[in-house]
């Protein structure tokens, strides 16, 4: 069956700190995988996206990246955590029978 | 502009009490229509695909349905378990349109 793992599930992270927020797909080859954050009250915000290894497609310019490693690997990262990079991140991977197939989540506080 | 628009924000039930949320639309070219259901802390959960419009699909107590321009997820009898935020979403194929979700409480 086809699983996607996020870890980890909450993380709390001083300013200026660096992040790494990894995702895993099981039981499926070249995903389309996505980063999305979701704050409070609002709707999911693509962040990244990637359709193989190493292209990494960037939704909106900020103070995050994301990398491609390994085909069923995304990565969210940040050199320096700023305090607006709180929220809710998503890993996420696509198909056309179920649209999205989300990933546990990430409930990032940055302080 | 493509845009998805999600009513109401927020619904309160009483237990049995039946409602619908609505999911209205406007995208060039309807490749899908996506509802998920996400509880609090949690990543979305994937609950119906609807392609074209008249289309209908039901699990348990939901019923989706889709139009031309809009998309309802039927509640019927609600529990307290069905308590969580709907979200819906439409895919034109390229792009992936999210609405805000619509926040259901259900009281006993």
């Amino acid at each position: 069956s086809q699983t996607i793992h996020q870890w980890p599930a909450t993380l709390v992270q001083p300013v200026g700190s660096p992040l790494s927020l990894e995702c895993t797909v099981e039981g499926t080859s070249n995903p389309n995988l996505y980063w999305y954050r979701q704050a409070a009250g609002r709707g999911l915000q693509l962040l990244f996206y990637s359709v193989g290894i190493g292209q990494i497609s960037s939704e909106v310019p900020q103070n995050l990246s994301a990398s491609r490693p390994q085909d069923r690997q995304f990565i969210l990262s940040s050199k320096k955590l700023l305090l607006s990079d709180s929220g809710f991140y998503l890993c996420a991977w696509s198909t056309r029978t179920y649209g999205y197939t989300f990933g546990s989540g990430t409930r990032l506080t940055v302080v | 502009e493509d845009q998805v628009t999600q009513s109401p924000e927020a619904l309160r039930l009483q237990e049995g009490e039946s409602s619908s949320l609505n999911c209205s639309y406007t995208v060039s070219g309807l490749r899908g229509l996506f509802w998920y259901r996400q509880d609090p802390g949690k990543g979305p959960e994937f609950l119906f695909t609807l392609y074209s419009a008249g289309e209908e699909k039901e699990k348990e107590r939901l019923k989706a349905t889709l139009t031309k321009k809009e998309s309802f997820l039927h509640i019927t009898a609600p529990k307290p378990e069905d308590s969580a935020t709907y979200l819906c979403a439409v895919s034109t194929g390229n792009q992936f349109y999210f609405g805000t979700g619509t926040s259901l409480t259900v009281i006993p």
